[in-house]
């Protein structure tokens, strides 16, 4: 167990639909990060927050977007969900100082029908 | 952009045996990490080993051992006495240094499916 919680498990919604996927980070870890793991895609980094500001952007689509709360959890929303934006969606955190490890979630699997 | 390629897609090894899995990169950079994930069927993501390039010295965590040659921008992990538990899904990552708070972005390679068996 990596510390670092996902909600829900799994998601199955139809194309045009918005859901909101919820990340804990690990006690004391400052860092959020979101990457999504797809079959053509591999797994690619979306974005991070740094105690609740955006850090750095990756390959993230203008219909998704993340916030980091003041109590340091996060949410990716996804919305005009797509077929090709099933994939399986991982949080991962990392604290401060010299350690840049990233602790991973479990991930959320999203279906989009 | 950096870049991390696995050219192995699958790998097979019989249990007990050591098996040695490949990693190259590319960068201009001279600070970054790199770092093994393991992916089991269960999906989870799970570090393995790291390694900082400023240090020369090999990283290795119990069966698990890196060969970390920076000039020719490789960064291969053996895994000594395979155990059925080790087949996975195994990636390679690259992480530029540029502190927690600037952005320390993982960029995996495409994954090694290894296989273990009896």
């Amino acid at each position: 167990d990596s510390g670092v919680t996902q909600t829900p498990k799994h998601l199955i919604t139809a194309t045009g639909q918005r859901v909101t996927l919820r990340c804990s980070p690990r006690s004391g870890d400052l860092s959020v990060y979101w990457y999504q793991q797809s079959l053509d895609q591999g797994l690619q980094f979306l974005i991070q927050y740094y105690n609740g500001e955006e850090r750095a952007k990756g390959n993230i689509l203008e219909r998704f977007s993340a916030q980091q709360f003041p109590d340091l959890h996060s949410e990716l929303n996804l919305s005009s969900l797509e077929l090709g934006d099933s994939a399986l969606y991982f949080c991962a955190s990392s604290g401060t100082g010299f350690s840049y490890e990233q602790y991973f979630g479990p991930g959320t699997r999203l279906t989009v029908t | 952009a950096q870049t991390v390629t696995q050219s192995q897609p699958e790998m097979s090894v019989q249990e007990a045996e050591t098996v040695t899995l490949s990693c190259t990169y590319d960068t201009s950079e001279s600070n970054y990490y790199l770092f093994w994930y393991k992916q089991p069927p269960s999906r989870q993501m799970i570090l393995v080993i790291r390694q900082e390039a400023y240090k020369q010295q090999n990283a290795t965590e119990n069966r698990f051992s890196v060969n970390f040659q920076k000039a020719a921008k490789s960064f291969s992990l053996k895994i000594s006495d395979s155990q059925l538990g080790d087949t996975a899904m195994y990636f390679c990552a690259f992480m530029i240094l540029r502190g927690a708070t600037s952005g320390s972005r993982l960029t995996f390679g495409e994954g090694t499916q290894l296989t273990v068996n009896p």
